[in-house]
């Protein structure tokens, strides 16, 4: 079973912190890595993509991955109250599985003012 | 560009009865994929077409879900006879070949 789990929430910072988000997966051969944006009642929204070791940043937005230790984090700096929404982890595998995406169960993250 | 449309947005049926689901994807993108959201959970695929080729259904309960690709452009996800657990949001994506995936609104089912 090829699993992606993500850390428990819900996650609660405070305006203008750092949030941190994480993920682990479960499939050693996974090649692409998303984070989804998801505000309640509205459809995933795709806003980080990630394929290598290392870290790409995206303005206020960095992904890490970390293909050894099968981990993948999102953190958003400056934490704003319209980054209130569940954020989804979303891993694409390899071989036969090539452009399927397993979702994990979503982190949801408040930003209080 | 237009984005993924999918319809209807709601629909409310009884246990039993049959619903189906109307998606469009992004003009050019050969891949569609179909996913089931239940409250509180990640996306799941239930199939994934490539232009009007079915590459992987294994998780589609084949026995009530059925979906269909004509024309290798717009596509249908019908439910009959649908349960109570079909309860969700179903999701239509699009994606142009790669791995980035882009999703229509959703349609809400509430299942009765």
């Amino acid at each position: 079973q090829k699993e992606v789990e993500q850390n428990s929430g819900p996650l609660s910072v405070p305006e203008g912190a750092i949030a941190s988000l994480n993920c682990t997966y479960s499939d050693r051969g996974s090649q692409s890595f998303f984070w989804y944006r998801q505000y309640s009642g509205k459809s995933p929204e795709l806003i980080m993509s990630i394929y290598s070791n290392g870290d790409k940043e995206d303005g206020r937005f960095t992904a890490q991955l970390n293909k050894a230790s099968q981990y993948v984090s999102l953190l958003i700096r400056d934490s704003q109250p319209s980054d209130s929404a569940t954020y989804l982890c979303a891993v694409g595998g390899g071989g036969t599985s090539y452009g399927k995406l397993t979702f994990g169960q979503g982190t949801i993250l408040t930003v209080h003012p | 560009e237009a984005g993924v449309a999918q319809s209807p947005r709601y629909k409310i049926i009884e246990k039993r009865q049959s619903v189906a689901f109307w998606c469009n994807p992004i003009s050019g993108h050969a891949t569609l994929y179909w996913y089931q959201q239940i409250l509180g959970q990640g996306p799941k695929l239930l199939i994934q077409f490539q232009n009007n080729g079915v590459v992987d259904d294994s998780q589609l309960p084949k026995d009530r879900f059925s979906a269909e690709r004509l024309k290798g452009v717009d596509s249908t996800l019908k439910i009959q006879p649908a349960k109570l657990e079909d309860s969700a949001v179903y999701l239509c994506a699009s994606s142009l070949g790669g791995w980035e995936q882009f999703f229509g609104p959703g349609t809400r089912l509430t299942v009765l």
